[in-house]
């Protein structure tokens, strides 16, 4: 099975601070996806990538900035955690293709409380 | 573009009762279409998808969607829910390299 691993359930984290959310992938996906989840607003994509060192911005990628140094991993940098950060935070993998038949696998999330 | 309507927010349901939540899409080309489930303080997990073929898919946990064309729509459904399925479901269409989600509804099974 495919699996995405983000590597912490929940984060307290400062106003101000530079956070960093980590999410790995074991099955040699090229493309992958970072989002954010509220209550009402569903799922927002942030940024992705469908190759290491490549990134697009998605719908809200204010605030935010990501690293793909390698394939199997994709990091989700806030430069400044802001309260409104606040936030579920869902990483998820893919094959390669324009039309994503095969679908998402998720992570089991981060949940980030900025204090 | 592709973009996707749940229309209920939250459906709340006694336990064994039938249940139908709603999905409509709008795409101007042939789509593919997924329900994911996610559990409380959980990622999201794949319950079915439409490729191609029969317009009838069953997903895991009993669960199953029918995929109409005309109406542009993608219904879930589940005979006899459980307590267990308490959730919030999500609909989601295939874009360009990228899936397009709905922003879901709550499952709400009570005894």
């Amino acid at each position: 099975d495919v699996k995405v691993t983000q590597s912490s359930r929940y984060l307290v984290k400062r106003t101000g601070e530079k956070v960093f959310l980590e999410c790995v992938q074991d099955m040699d996906h090229e493309n992958m996806f970072w989002y954010r989840q509220d209550p009402g607003l569903g799922l927002r994509l942030i940024y992705f990538s469908y190759d290491v060192k490549m990134k697009e911005k998605g719908d809200i990628p204010e605030g935010y900035s990501v690293s793909r140094e390698k394939k199997e991993r994709f990091s989700l940098i806030l430069e400044s955690a802001s309260t409104n950060q606040t936030s579920m935070y869902l990483c998820a993998s893919s094959p390669p293709g324009h039309t994503t038949g095969y679908g998402y696998t998720f992570g089991s999330g981060t949940r980030l409380t900025v204090v | 573009a592709q973009s996707v309507t749940q229309l209920d927010s939250q459906v709340p349901v006694f336990e064994e009762a039938p249940v139908e939540l709603r999905c409509n899409y709008s795409s101007s080309v042939s789509v593919y279409l997924f329900w994911y489930v996610q559990y409380p303080n959980q990622g999201l997990q794949l319950l079915l998808k439409y490729l191609s073929g029969s317009t009838l898919v069953k997903g895991i946990n009993g669960f199953e969607a029918e995929f109409n064309k005309s109406q542009t729509s993608f219904h879930l459904r589940k005979p006899s829910v459980h307590i267990s399925d308490t959730a919030e479901y999500f609909c989601a269409v295939s874009g360009f390299q990228k899936l397009v989600f709905g922003t879901g509804t709550r499952l709400l099974v009570s005894p």
